[in-house]
């Protein structure tokens, strides 16, 4: 109902493993953001892309790497991830236009990652 | 900085009492402000919104006025179901940021019937 769809909807993973997350919306917006949701932690954001194009990247580790090839597709590739980067992860999207505050931010159901 | 500071929960009523979430903000200028909710096991749903001071928001039977005097959004509802139980989050947007949301810690509700 909400527009952006995410998959999968949980993971489990090994520190050695590769994965991806994938973030899909289709309510024609032309920002796509990644946001980590920890128990007792404010949501954190780790990445916006504004027309395809990286605009924020808040200190994230390098072992998590965004991509996002169209205006309608974002990924989050994860990769030697550490047990305390378990968490949900929500993807979100909104309509940017002229720097006006009022763009609201769509969120998907998140994946749900557990690292091993 | 911008911050958000809601209470802290968790809130747990009876089905039928009135609810209120307070939720206080520091920015500069005149953010957007926002309440979003999230139900077991899913994402974040906007819940309402106001853009300038002395909007009310409203939806699903929840309100909030945007005062600018005090900085707040206070969240309410006069009469809860279980079904609203979730935990809600107040935001802001400030001014001028395209995209930055600032979120609260978020207040976990449960209504029991």
């Amino acid at each position: 109902e909400t527009g952006v769809t995410q998959t999968p909807r949980h993971l489990v993973m090994g520190m050695t493993n590769k994965k991806s997350l994938k973030c899909e919306q289709h309510l024609g917006h032309n920002a796509m953001y990644w946001y980590k949701q920890s128990a007792k932690k404010p949501l954190e954001l780790m990445f916006v892309y504004s027309l395809e194009e990286r605009v924020e990247n808040n200190s994230v580790p390098s072992r998590f790497s965004p991509e996002c090839p169209n205006s309608s597709h974002l990924f989050l590739h994860l990769h030697t991830l550490q047990p305390e980067d378990s968490a949900l992860y929500l993807c979100a999207s909104s309509q940017i236009a002229g720097g006006g505050a009022q763009e609201t931010q769509y969120f998907g159901p998140g994946t749900r990652l557990l690292v091993l | 900085g911008d911050s958000v500071t809601q209470m802290e929960g968790p809130v747990t009523l009876s089905e039928e009492a009135f609810l209120t979430i307070n939720c206080t903000y520091t920015a500069t200028g005149y953010p957007s402000l926002f309440w979003y909710v999230q139900y077991p096991g899913e994402g974040l749903q906007l819940l309402l919104k106001a853009t300038k001071a002395d909007d009310k928001g409203s939806n699903k039977g929840f309100e909030a006025t945007y005062r600018k005097e005090t900085t707040s959004f206070h969240l309410e509802k006069g009469s809860v179901q279980v079904s609203d139980s979730a935990v809600y989050f107040c935001a802001l947007k400030s001014q001028g940021s395209n995209y930055k949301l600032t979120f609260g810690k978020g207040t976990l509700l449960t209504v029991n019937p």
